[in-house]
């Protein structure tokens, strides 16, 4: 099956910790997409790839990096940096075209203890 | 900076009922509007994407309108079954080479048996 894999769905870790949370994609799509949700506001952008080995910020990358070392690729680590990391965290991929919507993982809900 | 607002943030229907929501966008700022349905533990599912004015889109009891002049989208569901239980989302691209989504707050729709 075709579809877009986060694990884990639950992730606890302490204050002041690195953590890293996985996103691959079989679709054979180009563009992929981190995303932060809490509660009572949308979605917001947290880094997007466009290719392999490329990617760059979106509105809320402090605290946050990335790597897109393989198209099905692209972890991101939310850093000691993120002062309030708390969150739930979802992964999207595209495929190129003009309209082409973006597919989405399960998400991972992470909580920083 | 972009801004997409969902109207109601929370509605309750009764089963059968048929129920309508909006979507508002800057008018100056459009290339196409995505609608998507997402139920809990469960990923965001792709619905419609709107990229003309006066598009009408339909997929079984779910229909969308687009108004681009005024900036606002509708989406209408007719009879309505506990299945529609979901948040629903109705995320913008504001230029032709955006390779991002702006992201309302949502309206979350619950269906009473």
């Amino acid at each position: 099956d075709g579809g877009i894999t986060q694990s884990p769905k639950y992730l606890f870790r302490k204050e002041g910790q690195n953590v890293t949370l996985s996103c691959e994609q079989n679709l054979n799509h180009d563009a992929m997409y981190w995303y932060r949700q809490d509660p009572g506001q949308g979605l917001r952008l947290i880094y997007y790839s466009q290719i392999v080995n490329d990617f760059q910020k979106g509105d809320i990358a402090e605290g946050y990096s990335v790597s897109r070392e393989k198209k099905e690729s692209f972890p991101l680590t939310v850093t000691s940096a993120q002062k309030n990391p708390t969150a739930f965290y979802l992964c999207a991929s595209r495929t190129s075209g003009t309209y082409n919507e973006q597919f989405f993982g399960p998400g991972t809900r992470l909580t920083v203890l | 900076i972009l801004n997409v607002e969902q109207s109601p943030q929370s509605l309750h229907v009764q089963e059968g009922d048929s129920t309508n929501f909006t979507c508002s966008f800057p008018s100056s700022n459009f290339y196409a509007l995505h609608w998507y349905r997402w139920e809990t533990a469960k990923s965001p599912e792709a619905l419609f994407v709107m990229t003309l004015n006066g598009d009408e889109k339909k997929k079984g009891r779910i229909s969308a309108t687009l108004n681009t002049k005024e900036g606002y989208s509708y989406l209408y569901i007719k009879g309505s079954q506990p299945e529609d239980s979901a948040t629903y989302l109705c995320p913008l691209r504001g230029c032709q080479g955006a390779q991002k989504l702006v992201f309302g707050q949502g309206t979350r729709l619950t269906i009473n048996p």
